[in-house]
Formats: C-alpha cells, structure tokens, sequence
C-alpha cells in the first residue's frame, strides 16, 4: 500500500521561503510522477508543478515559475517542494499526490495522496 | 489554459437520491478527466479516472461519464458518508487545471 507522508506544519514571515518533504513508502517511488497541489483556506485546489524522480526534471505550473523548485531523492524516497519569496497569499494546505505515469509531463490522475501540510505566511 | 466549471457549486439533497454534478471543459480534453471526492479536513481521494473508471476501493454507486467537454459524476444513491466536495480535474494538457468544487449536503 503506497503511503505518502509529510513534513509538519510550517510558519513563515512574509517573503521568506518553504520547503515541505514527501516521503514515500509501499510502492516503487522514482518509476512515478510526484505532483504538487495547493489549498487556500476555503477555496479549492491548485496544481503547482511535478517531477518523476528517476527523470529528475521538474514541471512547473506558470504560475508559480520562479518561485517554485521541486526536487526529489531516489535514496531515500522522498520529494520536496520549496516556495520563496512567500505572500499572506500562499497561505494554504500544501498536498503531495503520486501520479501513477511514467511521461515526463507529469499527467494523470492523483491516486494517492499525502496527508497535507499546512503553511502559514504572517508577519 | 483549460478552464473546468462545476455546476452546481452546493447542493443538498436526501439519503437515497440520485444525485449528477456536471462539469464542462473549455477545450475539447477527449476522456482526460479525473474525479475526486474531498471530506472536511481532509485529503482528496480519488473517485473517478479517465472519466469512468472507479478508482479503487470506490462503491459501486459512484460513476463517470461523458467525453470531449462534458462530464458527469453521479452518486446513484445517497448516503451519509458521502456528504463532502467534489472536484473534477482534466490531465489533457498542462497546466492541470481543478473545476470549483460541489458541496454536497443531506438534506
């Protein structure tokens, strides 16, 4: 059964940077796409970017490029996704969420998904 | 970008209804659309794939359909457990792009 756990919960100043880990377990971790989505609090989700581990090259949504990296270590099954520059706007529930696709886009379904982390952008 | 609209954006209806949320793709995306269903506080699972295939360990009265730039989810008969959001989310071309949500409530 493949898990996907996440680091805790994080607060930061505004313009300062986040870096949230995704840790897998339960299945073959580098074969597949790692995606990235977000959750402003009430609204709905947001896709940020991917990575297939084994490829190593990441895909960002226009939206965040430049201000998002998306990294992953195939040894230790574990994907990372690092926010800067952050506004009160980023506030959010950031979710890991493993695409079962071996194409470099990164597209597919999420079926399998990690708990969440909050991050909370104050001043 | 692919625009997903939701419709509706709540509705609430009784225990053993039959319940359809639509949503509409602004480009044609063929199958590539993904359900999923999110409970308060939690995670999204995911309901649905390539339009009308059940995820796993999803009940039977969940189903997809439709094609192009119109999809359907249907909930054939209500239950409790089932009260949370939905979202719809095509994968035909980048950026993915989420439709709104539908709140589902009991009446």
């Amino acid at each position: 059964q493949v898990q996907l756990v996440q680091s805790g919960a994080e607060v930061r100043k505004p313009g300062s940077s986040v870096k949230v880990s995704c840790k897998a377990s339960g299945g073959t971790f580098s074969s597949y796409a790692v995606g990235w989505v977000r959750q402003a609090p009430g609204q709905g989700l947001e896709w940020m970017g991917g990575i297939i581990p084994v490829f190593g090259t990441a895909i960002y949504a226009q939206e965040f490029q430049g201000r998002v990296t998306i990294t992953a270590d195939e040894s230790t099954g574990t994907a990372y996704m690092e926010l800067s520059s952050l506004r009160s706007q980023d506030t959010a529930v950031y979710y890991c969420a493993r695409v079962p696709t071996r194409s470099p886009t990164v597209r597919g379904q999420f079926d399998y998904w990690g708990q969440g982390t909050l991050v909370t952008v104050s001043s | 970008d692919i625009q997903m609209t939701q419709s509706p954006s709540s509705l609430s209806a009784s225990v053993g209804d039959r319940v359809t949320i639509t949503c509409q793709a602004s480009l044609d995306i063929s199958n590539s659309l993904n359900w999923y269903q999110q409970k308060s506080g939690k995670a999204p699972k995911l309901l649905i794939y390539d339009a009308s295939n059940l995820g796993t360990g999803v009940p039977s009265r969940f189903s997809g359909g439709g094609s192009g730039t119109h999809f359907t989810l249907t909930i054939s008969s209500l239950q409790p457990e089932d009260i949370a959001t939905y979202y719809c989310q095509q994968y035909e071309s980048l950026p993915l792009t989420f439709g709104g949500g539908t709140k589902v409530e009991i009446k």
